[in-house]
């Protein structure tokens, strides 16, 4: 049974970068059929995928447009999990953030298993 | 990217009665080589994460009632639950993953008269 636990600050200054973390248990980061997103939901824009990472024999990483330039994605093997980093928050950036599990087997799966999600406030 | 467009925003239906959600994408998410449209729709709860529901447009997750089926193909698919109970009040999402960046409609909030 896959888990994914979300830890991280729920409090960021503008201009600050935003960071969270995503544990997995269950299944592994390095994994050929899976694949590890992060997603956001707020009033404004709803459900918005942001980031994606999977292991094909390299790592792949895929971002959503509107905040490819501030977003990193990074896997951590040693301890299988994943993390968030957004830069430069504004208070657009304040809402609901969740990691997700994508499955892979000669096609994708949609999201199967979520964390409980962070509310993330930006405020100084 | 493709956009995902569900109607109606909110709906009130009647215990026991039949909820109708549409979600419509601006391309279509039928797969050809495979014949599998890449859609899912998914439940959520205030407090929650979302729930994944169904896949592939009409197959149902494992513990998911039977009284929730998915319909259609290409472009316009339909939730359709069968005999709303009081514990179905939630928003109801449509997703496809048939191409990055995997996209949301905006939800329906289902409630109950």
């Amino acid at each position: 049974h896959v888990q994914l636990q979300q830890s991280g600050p729920g409090l960021v200054k503008p201009s600050q970068t935003l960071s969270l973390t995503c544990a997995i248990s269950g299944d592994s980061v390095s994994s050929n059929s899976a694949a590890w997103s992060w997603i956001r939901k707020s009033p404004s824009r709803g459900l918005e995928w942001l980031a994606r990472t999977y292991y094909r024999s390299k790592w792949y990483f895929d971002y959503a447009i509107s905040v490819k330039s501030r977003i990193t994605i990074n896997p951590d093997t040693s301890k299988n999990q994943f993390s968030l980093q957004l830069n430069s928050v504004t208070p657009e950036d304040a809402t609901v953030y969740y990691c997700a599990r994508q499955s892979y087997n000669s096609a994708w799966f949609p999201f199967d298993y979520w964390g409980h999600g962070t509310l993330v406030t930006v405020s100084s | 990217d493709i956009v995902m467009t569900q109607s109606p925003d909110s709906l009130t239906v009647s215990p026991g009665e039949r909820a109708t959600i549409n979600c419509k994408s601006s391309q279509t998410v039928l797969y050809s080589s495979n014949n599998k449209n890449y859609l899912a729709w998914y439940q959520q709860k205030p407090g929650q994460p979302p729930k994944l529901l169904i896949s592939w447009a009409s197959t149902r997750e494992s513990g998911v009632p039977d009284r929730f089926s998915g319909s259609g193909s290409g472009t316009d698919f339909t939730l359709t639950i069968s005999s709303l109970q009081a514990e179905d009040v939630a928003v109801y999402y449509c997703q496809q993953y048939y191409s990055t960046p995997q996209t949301f409609g905006q939800g329906t909030n289902l409630e109950i008269k």
